[in-house]
């Protein structure tokens, strides 16, 4: 069956310093494969997308990820983390015999020291 | 810009009520979805639909049902609120080959 990991349940960084949150997936053909952002009380917002092609993507807010077929991983990350990029991020797979749902981790919510 | 509109922010309810989440998204996309989020277990699918009138269950559908008579208006019933319903509630809307497009979410509480 399809599934998404997120082992990092919480994380915390000093400003400034880099980050990357990690994503395991499990799914039978080529997967296509999200990443999402939820700042506190509100919905998700979409960080980037890899569908297919180049294995490095770039995204919004100075994100990007790196699709690793032979590791069934999609590990997102940043440069230099802002206060502003505290939140909860969600990796996630669209299932596209069910209408495109998405099967998603459970989520690494990310905290930020000044 | 995709915009996915749900009707409530915050929605407080009582046990047995019927209760309905209103979602409606501006840019006729064909999909939309209702998904509860709930804290260590992520986002689930509730229903989904792929045109009007047409629904599919998803993973969690019991005690949940949906209605889409227009293409742009997609709403989840709950036939009688349980305790067990307090979540927050979000949609989405997508159309093909694209990302889901998020509402910004219905923080329900049934008591």
């Amino acid at each position: 069956a399809q599934s998404v990991t997120q082992p990092d349940i919480h994380i915390t960084v000093s400003e400034g310093a880099s980050l990357e949150l990690r994503c395991n997936y499990s799914y039978g053909a080529t997967p296509y494969l999200f990443w999402y952002v939820q700042s506190p009380g509100q919905g998700l917002q979409l960080l980037l997308k890899y569908f297919s092609g180049d294995t490095l993507v770039q995204g919004i807010k100075g994100f990007e990820a790196e699709f690793k077929r032979s590791q069934s991983s999609f590990n997102l990350r940043k440069p230099s983390v802002h206060w502003s990029d505290a939140a909860e991020y969600f990796c996630a797979v669209v299932v596209y015999n069910q209408g495109g749902k998405l099967i998603f981790g459970q989520g690494t919510e990310l905290s930020v020291k000044p | 810009d995709v915009k996915v509109t749900q009707s409530s922010r915050y929605l407080v309810k009582r046990t047995g009520e019927k209760v309905f989440l209103e979602c409606v998204q501006d840019m006729d996309h064909e999909n939309m979805f209702w998904y509860r989020q709930d804290p260590g277990l992520g986002l689930r699918l509730i229903y989904f639909s792929y045109d009007v009138k047409m629904k599919e269950k998803g993973d969690i559908p019991e005690g949940y049902s949906v209605s889409r008579e227009k293409k742009e208006r997609f709403s989840l019933i709950l036939e009688s609120a349980s305790t067990n319903q307090t979540s927050m509630y979000l949609c989405a809307s997508r159309t093909a080959n694209q990302p889901q497009h998020f509402g910004d979410g219905t923080r329900l509480s049934i008591l």
